[in-house]
């Protein structure tokens, strides 16, 4: 009965790959959300889709790319990963009538 | 877009000590304000929330926080913490017109026994 999953829990790859990271939730939430948690704690939003829409996109380099193939799910892919990509990135999920946001249980990423 | 700031990094109390956290935030419109908290190697969870209504808001684990429009400050406060409360808090800042959701860069707690 998890509300917001992420897979995988860990990703350990080379530079140079292309990998994805997967968000699902099953709160019937209309907004989902991908965060960029870096070694300091600072957590930075990078996308956020509403009814399959792109709302915010912060400046975040275009080898990032959400993907929405329905309201309950949320994928991130990622092209040609650098070392600066290591991070633990953070899914999320709210309705536009409640704005809290309820976050997955995080995917760290480590490129070597 | 709005920003938000925590004023202090790392806290470091002993077990029975009271919290106080600082949040400040800069925006002309109308908000919600939350307060998350990471407990380690774990996801944010919601400690609590304010929308509208009484300033003085409380949240699970004995938190409150109080929102005073004209400092723009939504303080969180614990009379009395326990080494669990050893987390990262932040703050949160939802500008209502837009959905745009901004965190705080984060205070680290530490709970000495």
């Amino acid at each position: 009965d998890t509300a917001v999953s992420q897979t995988p829990k860990y990703l350990v790859t080379q530079m140079g790959n292309d990998k994805s990271i997967k968000c699902e939730q099953n709160l019937g939430h209309d907004t989902m959300y991908w965060y960029k948690q870096d070694s300091k704690k600072f957590l930075k939003i990078m996308f956020s889709y509403n009814n399959k829409e792109l709302i915010i996109n912060e400046t975040v380099p275009n080898r990032f790319s959400p993907k929405s193939p329905d309201k309950a799910h949320l994928n991130l892919h990622i092209n040609s990963l650098e070392l600066g990509d290591s991070a633990v990135y953070f899914c999320a999920s709210s309705s536009r009538g409640r704005r809290e946001q309820y976050f997955g249980p995080g995917t760290r990423l480590t490129v070597t | 877009a709005q920003s938000v700031s925590q004023h202090n990094h790392h806290v470091i109390l002993s077990e029975a000590a009271s919290l106080e956290l600082g949040c400040n935030y800069s925006y002309g419109g109308t908000v919600n304000l939350f307060w998350y908290v990471q407990y380690p190697g774990q996801h944010l969870q919601l400690l609590l929330k304010y929308f509208s209504g009484d300033p003085l808001v409380k949240g699970i684990k004995g938190f409150e926080a109080e929102f005073i429009k004209s400092k723009f400050s939504f303080n969180l406060r614990k009379p009395s913490v326990q080494w669990s409360d050893t987390a990262e808090y932040f703050c949160a800042v939802n500008a209502k017109e837009n959905n745009d959701m901004r965190f705080g860069a984060g205070t680290r707690l530490t709970v000495k026994p």
